[in-house]
This record gives structure tokens, sequence and C-alpha cells, in this order.
């Protein structure tokens, strides 16, 4: 079985200042990780992917995320805010189920920045 | 336009009645992913079609079904709609990069 938690519905950051959206995953499997941004009446854009390559991985738009095994967690970071990055961030595991890969989602965070 | 397209944007109906929305995936994916988006329920997983054929159900009510065309284009069907399937609604086709989504079809049962 798969689940993924996003440990914040919300956080709110001052422009140029870092941001962390923190992530923690079960799975059964070694998973495929990923971090899409959904920006407001916008659809879902891909972030960045883990697939066991590298532990960082570095995605668009300055962020970047870390998978760490022993803590189960894949925490998207990025050093300077941007007013731009205010949007719906979801951390993904893919895991298998039976035959297929089947994406599931975490209830997202909300990331707000203040001028 | 992240290469999978999906229609209509929008689309009002009543209690009772049948829509269908449409998706057709990113050129060379086979793969086709349906999702929910509610305010209540987040993202929730529906259904999976590779190359034609049914691969994975998640939480799809018997009042929805999906089918995927030889053209790799799918189709949702969503019957006797409730004011509680007013949604926003997502395909996803994979490739080598991951899942690509289309920008979603706005249900809202009236």
């Amino acid at each position: 079985a798969q689940s993924v938690t996003q440990l914040d519905s919300h956080v709110s950051v001052s422009e140029g200042t870092p941001v962390l959206l923190r992530c923690n995953y079960s799975s059964s499997y070694s998973p495929s990780l990923f971090w899409y941004v959904q920006h407001p009446n916008k659809g879902l854009q891909l972030l960045l992917k883990y697939t066991s390559a590298a532990t960082l991985v570095k995605g668009i738009n300055g962020f970047e995320a870390e998978f760490k095994k022993s803590e189960t967690s894949f925490h998207l970071t990025k050093p300077s805010a941007h007013m731009s990055d205010a949007a719906e961030y979801f951390c993904v595991v893919s895991d298998r189920r039976g035959g297929s890969y089947i994406p599931t989602f975490g209830r997202g965070t909300s990331l707000i920045v203040h001028p | 336009d992240s290469g999978v397209t999906q229609t209509p944007k929008h689309l009002i109906t009543a209690t009772g009645q049948r829509v269908t929305l449409r998706c057709s995936p990113r050129s060379g994916d086979l793969s086709v992913y349906w999702y929910q988006q509610s305010l209540d329920q987040g993202l929730q997983f529906l259904i999976q079609y590779y190359n034609g054929e049914e691969r994975a159900k998640g939480n799809i009510l018997e009042r929805f079904s999906a089918q995927q065309f030889p053209d790799l284009h799918s189709e949702l069907n969503l019957s006797s709609l409730e004011l509680g399937d007013s949604a926003l609604y997502f395909c996803a086709s994979e490739g080598a990069r991951g899942y690509t989504f289309g920008s979603g079809t706005r249900l809202t049962v009236v």
C-alpha cells in the first residue's frame, strides 16, 4: 500500500526567504516520487521527479527535493521565494499496485508568499 | 500547453443528467489516468487505461465509467449526476518524464 502525507496544509513565507514544503511517504516498494504545482485555475505542472538515480533532485524554477529513505521523506525546498511561487503544491508517490503504477496525491500545501 | 488535451473546459448540467468528458493524451503516450479534484477529497484517482485496456481502478463510483479508444483518446462518462459530483476532473498521460496532466474539465452540477 502506498500513501503520502503533506505535513502542512498552508505555508506562509516572505518574498526572498527560503521555502520548505514537507512530505512523508509510505510504500511497499521503491517508489517514484514527484512534486507538482497547481496555480489558481490552472492544471498540474511537474516540478521534479525522483526515481532513485540521485537523492537530491533539481527541478524547475529553482526548486529541489531531497529523498531520505531513512526518514521516508521527500521535502521540497527553494532558497528564495518569489511572488509567482504562490500556488498549491502536491507531493505524489507512484507505487506499484498489481500490474500498474498508480500516482497517489497528498492533500496539498498552499504556499503563500508575502511581499 | 502540456500536450494533454481535455474538453470541454467547463460544463454545467442538472442533477440526474449524463455527461462525457474527453481526454487526448500526449503523442506516443499509451496510458491515461483520470482524477477527480474536490475541496473535501483532494485529488482522487479514478481509473487507468493502457493501450485500450483498463489497468487499475480507484475510487470510481458505479455511476461513472470510462473507456480508451484505438486512437488512444479516452472518455469519462458520468451518469445520474448528483450535486456532489461537482468537481474538477483531470486526465493525465504517462511518459518517460512522468505524468503529464491536462488543464481539466470543471463540472458544475446544479
